[in-house]
């Protein structure tokens, strides 16, 4: 059974940073792309990164470039996301997934991460 | 202008269907793109529905049952999600998306009511 559990989100500060892990299982995580999507409270879906399989590529949204990495450690067979100088706007609940050429078939549950003073 | 648009609601009767909509902005043709929809319900992380790029290069998700259906309207530039003999179930939200400049994109999503 493939599973995805995320951690590392709580409460931040503006400018504050924060390190989000998503534990992977039930399926050979080095042959997938991995991918970040998030949630605003009450809001639609938005993709904020991918990465390949051996981590050669990255995919970023416009809003987040230069201040989110995303990485993997295969041999951990995890996937991170580092957050830094975070916004109000960033406020959402962050899911990774499994992303097989844009098929996301496979969600965590979803870690909140609030940025607020 | 956002890169995908879709209707914000949208009511429909049980064992009727509905016609989800997708517009893909000027310029981005969607005779070029594989559209994806997913579907959301609350509390609970998206579930992939389907990939539609024409008849004959389509793809259902796992276990969706066939009453979920993928197709285009070039004239409109749209996608759409077609559900027939909808039931309450069907009640959530649903998400088109497509890759779009070394980026996944996804619509604003339609509300499906079903009452």
């Amino acid at each position: 059974e493939v599973q995805l559990v995320e951690s590392g989100g709580g409460l931040v500060q503006p400018g504050g940073s924060l390190r989000l892990s998503c534990a992977a299982s039930g399926f050979i995580f080095s042959n997938y792309w991995m991918a970040w999507v998030r949630q605003a409270p009450g809001k639609g879906l938005e993709w904020v990164a991918n990465i390949k399989q051996d981590g050669s590529e990255k995919n970023y949204v416009d809003s987040v470039k230069g201040r989110f990495t995303i990485s993997r450690d295969n041999a951990q067979i995890s996937l991170y996301l580092q957050m830094n100088s975070l916004r109000a706007e960033d406020t959402a609940v962050y899911y990774c997934a499994r992303d097989h050429y844009g098929v996301l078939e496979y969600w965590g549950q979803g870690t909140l991460v609030t940025v607020s003073s | 202008q956002a890169v995908l648009t879709q209707p914000s609601s949208l009511s429909a009767s049980p064992g009727a269907s509905a016609s989800l909509t997708c517009t893909l902005r000027s310029g981005i043709n969607v005779g070029t793109y594989s559209i994806y929809w997913y579907q959301q319900k609350p509390g609970s992380p998206p579930q992939y529905l389907l990939r539609y790029k024409s008849d004959s290069d389509k793809q259902q998700g796992s276990g969706v049952p066939s009453r979920f259906s993928g197709s285009k309207d070039a004239s409109a530039n749209a996608g759409i999600l077609l559900i027939s003999g909808l039931q309450s179930d069907d009640e959530a939200d649903y998400y088109c998306m497509i890759g779009h400049s070394s980026a996944w994109v996804f619509g604003g999503g339609t509300k499906l009511t079903v009452l």
